[in-house]
């Protein structure tokens, strides 16, 4: 596509249930990241896939929060038992990075999340 | 590890004049990028402008340009001929030129909000 698509673009859950947001990054882009924004807040780092390394987990928030990347293209955030302060914008971007190669991220629109 | 620092929260300008923001950082690296991201209130993650740190000449996009002093790790944007449609948040990020593992993350700074004033 011509563009990262996030989907779905709002989302209103209870809370206890499980979501999922997916992101569809850029054709042939090896990077792949997840950031959170609360409201009025900066990008809070989750999750960084880049090509076929093992990915970077380390701001993932607890275990409820865990994301996959299917052949090294889409990407599935999935929260589970969603609480409260799961509410949130969370944003995906990609890019092409590589040795001697490195562009900037291209954000797609966010899901907004809303526990109720 | 790597952190980026946005000390301004919040600035105005008024339309037509000049305003720079600033962003600071910490690393221990010699190669890597920066960027300057621009947010509005739609949410949509727009690049203003990008350096890279092997570049010793700052970069220009149009009214845009930054003010990159590698050794004071300092990389101030710098917005001129200020216009309504600039009013957003403004994010400063860091990334390494090394790829792979958790290197080649795209770290953030917390955001400066630009108000212009007609």
């Amino acid at each position: 596509g011509a563009g990262v698509s996030q989907s779905p673009s709002n989302k209103v859950t209870e809370k206890g249930k499980d979501v999922e947001l997916r992101c569809d990054p850029i054709s042939g882009h090896t990077a792949l990241y997840w950031y959170r924004q609360s409201l009025g807040q900066g990008l809070e780092f989750l999750i960084y896939f880049q090509g076929n390394s093992a990915p970077d987990k380390s701001g993932l928030p607890s275990d409820r929060f865990s994301a996959e990347r299917t052949g090294g293209s889409v990407s599935t955030l999935t929260i589970q038992r969603t609480q409260q302060e799961d509410s949130a914008v969370y944003l995906c971007a990609s890019s092409l990075v590589g040795h001697l190669t490195n562009t900037e991220a291209f954000f797609g629109q966010g899901t907004r999340l809303t526990v109720v | 590890a790597q952190t980026v620092t946005q000390s301004q929260p919040e600035m105005s300008v008024q339309e037509a004049e000049t305003v720079t923001l600033s962003c600071t950082y910490d690393t221990s690296e010699s190669d890597y990028y920066l960027f300057w991201y621009k947010q509005p209130p739609s949410r949509q993650m727009i690049l203003v402008i990008r350096q890279e740190a092997y570049k010793q000449q700052n970069a220009t996009e149009n009214r845009f340009s930054v003010n990159f002093q590698k050794a004071a790790k300092s990389f101030s944007l710098k917005i001129s001929d200020s216009q309504l449609g600039d009013a957003a948040m403004y994010f400063c990020a860091y990334r390494s030129a090394m790829y792979g593992g958790s290197q080649g993350n795209l770290i953030f700074g917390k955001g400066t909000k630009l108000s212009v004033k007609p």
